[in-house]
């Protein structure tokens, strides 16, 4: 059974940094490219960011573009976000979620998510 | 950037009623346009793809249409798993979403 788990989640004060984990099973992760997804309190979803299967090409949305990075561990299984300069408006739950089609290049729909983890920048 | 606007953003709506959301992107968007469900405390959940291309397992109660910039998610018979919120994306030119339909029990 495909399963992504994200933790990482916590208070954190404006300026800091964290770093979010996303844990795959039941699939093959370096097949699929990866993203995060942010839904701040009663908003929208918001797509953050995007890293291929291979790991070669990542882009981020332009809110968070220069203070968040996405990387994934093949061996691990495992995607991150690293997220600086934390700011009030990060403050959302953070889903990763995979690419429907393996080994990708083009743009796809997300076809599996986790259960997300709450940030949340305050001081 | 393409912007996702849908329609309406709440809509009531009862057991058996068939119920339709519009979803309208600012340039066109071929056929790269996705629905989601999500239910409050969870992860949203993929319905359909590329337009009309029913997700494996999705009820087939529920129907996706268009193509350009005009897009269509119809529920035939509102069922009571149905109420959630909907949200439509674009996969054209990177990943962008509608600001939600929630339906909800009239």
């Amino acid at each position: 059974q495909v399963h992504l788990v994200e933790s990482g989640g916590r208070v954190v004060q404006p300026g800091r940094s964290l770093r979010l984990s996303c844990a795959a099973s039941g699939f093959t992760f370096s097949t699929y490219g990866m993203h995060w997804v942010r839904q701040a309190p009663g908003k929208g979803l918001e797509w953050v960011a995007v890293i291929s299967y291979d790991g070669s090409n990542k882009y981020y949305a332009d809110s968070v573009k220069g203070r968040f990075t996405i990387s994934r561990d093949i061996s691990k299984n495992t995607l991150y976000v690293q997220m600086n300069s934390l700011r009030r408006e990060d403050t959302a739950v953070y889903y990763c979620a995979k690419d429907r089609t393996a080994t990708s290049w083009d743009y796809d729909v997300f076809d599996i998510w986790g259960r997300g983890t709450v940030v949340t920048v305050s001081s | 950037d393409i912007q996702m606007t849908q329609s309406p953003s709440t809509l009531s709506a009862s057991v058996g009623d068939r119920v339709t959301i519009t979803c309208r992107a600012s340039q066109s968007i071929n056929t790269w346009l996705a629905w989601y469900q999500q239910k409050p405390g969870n992860a949203p959940k993929l319905l359909i793809y590329k337009a009309s291309s029913l997700e494996t397992g999705v009820p087939s109660r529920f129907s996706g249409s268009g193509s350009g910039t005009e897009f269509t998610l119809t529920i035939s018979s509102l069922q009571p798993d149905d109420f959630a919120t909907y949200y439509c994306q674009q996969y054209n030119n990177y990943w962008t979403f509608g600001q939600g339909t929630k339906v909800e029990i009239k």
